[in-house]
């Protein structure tokens, strides 16, 4: 079936450090959409990407869409300790199915 | 306030014991769905409903039933639990197809000795 493969799995990043995290469709998405998850939360929507090629940014965030609309990532730039939690991205293959990512989780020491 | 409420929070059962995680929202949203979490596997779909009355299987549902009478409730049943179904519940609801955001309720935490 459909599968969203997501890494890293795990990274553990120095505060100020950047971090980056990687999606990967083995089909063409209609969108991609990515949301968060904090220690002991709920996954939270924070962006939707639809067009090829297509870079959003949101402060020190900045989302991907691939020319072939089959990869995605999400860069955060000089990590802060309030960025920690895990980043799950979804694509959406046809009608509302989403299919999520494995996520990753992001430590920031400080 | 607009969101997805889910109970109970925590929930410790026994083997083959019947039981009920409640979903309601109170957006009008078309859409729900039950994804259940497991560490490495990210979020999998147990079952979705496109509206009342209307509802299929997602990537996981053995084990598990659901029901949608109204548009707010989407509940999870899971008719004889099994120590393998010890997991972190989610449900969710977006207004509909297409472009649309899922709304996570606060999770569901069960344990199943």
């Amino acid at each position: 079936g459909q599968q969203v493969m997501q890494i890293p799995q795990y990274q553990h990043v120095q505060e100020g450090e950047d971090f980056t995290t990687y999606c990967n469709s083995s089909t063409t998405l209609s969108n991609i959409q990515w949301y968060k998850q904090r220690p002991g939360g709920h996954p939270v929507f924070l962006i939707q990407l639809v067009k090829s090629g297509e870079v959003k940014k949101q402060k020190r965030l900045t989302f991907q869409f691939g020319e072939a609309k089959k990869n995605s990532s999400l860069h955060i730039t000089a990590t802060q300790t309030t960025d920690v939690g895990t980043y799950f991205c979804a694509g959406r293959v046809y009608g509302n199915k989403l299919v999520f990512g494995a996520g990753t989780i992001l430590r920031v020491k400080s | 306030e607009a969101q997805v409420t889910q109970n109970p929070r925590y929930l410790i059962t026994v083997t083959g014991k019947k039981l009920t995680v409640t979903c309601s929202q109170n957006m009008n949203h078309e859409y729900m769905s039950w994804y259940r979490q497991d560490p490495g596997l990210g979020l999998r779909q147990i079952y979705y409903s496109m509206n009342v009355e209307v509802t299929d299987k997602g990537d996981v549902p053995e084990g598990y039933k659901v029901s949608r009478k109204e548009k707010r409730n989407f509940p999870l049943i899971l008719e004889s639990p099994s120590p393998n179904q010890t997991s972190l519940y989610f449900c969710a609801s977006s207004p509909g197809t297409g472009l649309t955001e899922a709304f996570f309720g606060q999770g569901t935490r069960l344990t199943v000795v």
